[in-house]
C-alpha cells in the first residue's frame, strides 16, 4: 500500500539559511499534518490542511508557512534557520474523522549548524 | 494540562513475556479517539491500534491490545509475548473533535511517550 512520503530525508543547513520540505500524502487522504520533533521530545502539531485549505494552526514559529497544492502535496517552508529548529519533521495523512489514524512519512532530519 | 499522560518514562520486560505501558487522557468531550504509535529508533512513526471512545470491545491487533476503561480514562496498551523488536519508544495520542473559524479540526495530540527495552 501507499504510504506518505516525504523528501528529504537529512537536510543540513546553517543559521538563517531556509529549508523546504516536501510531503506526499496517501492518495485520497483528505487531510494533511505537519509535526515537529525535538530530541527525546513528542512530535508537536504545528499546522494541518484539509482539502488544500489551511485547516489549523499549532505551535509554528511566524518563520516558517506551509501550503497544499493542486496535487495535494504539502511543502513545509523555514526560513532564517536557528540552532532550535534542528529536529525531525513529519508530515502524516488521514481522512478527516476522529476514528481515521495518522499515517505518517519516514520524517525529515533538518539539522542546522 | 496535559490531555495525554504516559506515567512511565521507560520500562524493561524480558522477551517473550507480556508487558503494559500505561496512558490516560483528559477530555470533556464524548467523542473521541485513541491511538498508539510505535518509534523505533530509527525515527519512523508506526500506528499501532485504535479505540474509539464509543466502542463496546477493546481493540486488539495481533500482539496487541488497549485495555481500555472510559470511567477511569485510561487506554493502555498491552503487547504480548515481547520481541526484541518491540524495544521502541510508545506513544499514546488522543485524537479530538472541536471548531473554530476554519471549520471541525481532529489534530492529534501526543503523550510524552514510555520507552521499551526488550531484554534477551
Amino acid at each position: 500500500a501507499a504510504g506518505v512520503i516525504q523528501s528529504p530525508r537529512h537536510l543540513i543547513k546553517e543559521k538563517r539559511e531556509t529549508a523546504t520540505l516536501k510531503c506526499y500524502p496517501i492518495p485520497r487522504h483528505d487531510t494533511v499534518y505537519w509535526y515537529q520533533q525535538g530530541p527525546g521530545q513528542d512530535p508537536q502539531f504545528l499546522i494541518s490542511f484539509y482539502e488544500k485549505m489551511q485547516s489549523d494552526k499549532g505551535s509554528i514559529p511566524d518563520r516558517f508557512s506551509a501550503q497544499q497544492f493542486s496535487d495535494y502535496h504539502s511543502e513545509l517552508n523555514m526560513s532564517s534557520l536557528e540552532l532550535g529548529d534542528s529536529a525531525l519533521y513529519f508530515c502524516a495523512s488521514s481522512h478527516d474523522s476522529l476514528n481515521s489514524p495518522l499515517h505518517f512519512g519516514n520524517g525529515t532530519r533538518l539539522t542546522v549548524t | 494540562a496535559q490531555k495525554i499522560t504516559q506515567t512511565q518514562p521507560g520500562m524493561f520486560v524480558q522477551e517473550k513475556e507480556a508487558v503494559t505501558l500505561d496512558c490516560t487522557y483528559d477530555t470533556s468531550d464524548p467523542s473521541y479517539g485513541l491511538f498508539w504509535y510505535k518509534q523505533p529508533s530509527s525515527g519512523e512513526m508506526i500506528f499501532l491500534i485504535y479505540q474509539g471512545s464509543y466502542d463496546q470491545q477493546n481493540a486488539t491487533e495481533g500482539r496487541y491490545s488497549l485495555n481500555f476503561q472510559k470511567a477511569r480514562k485510561s487506554a493502555n496498551l498491552v503487547i504480548s509475548a515481547s520481541q526484541l523488536g518491540d524495544s521502541a519508544m510508545y506513544f499514546c495520542a488522543m485524537r479530538e473533535a472541536y471548531t473554530d473559524s476554519g471549520g471541525s479540526n481532529y489534530k492529534l495530540t501526543f503523550g510524552k511517550g514510555t520507552l521499551l527495552t526488550v531484554n534477551p
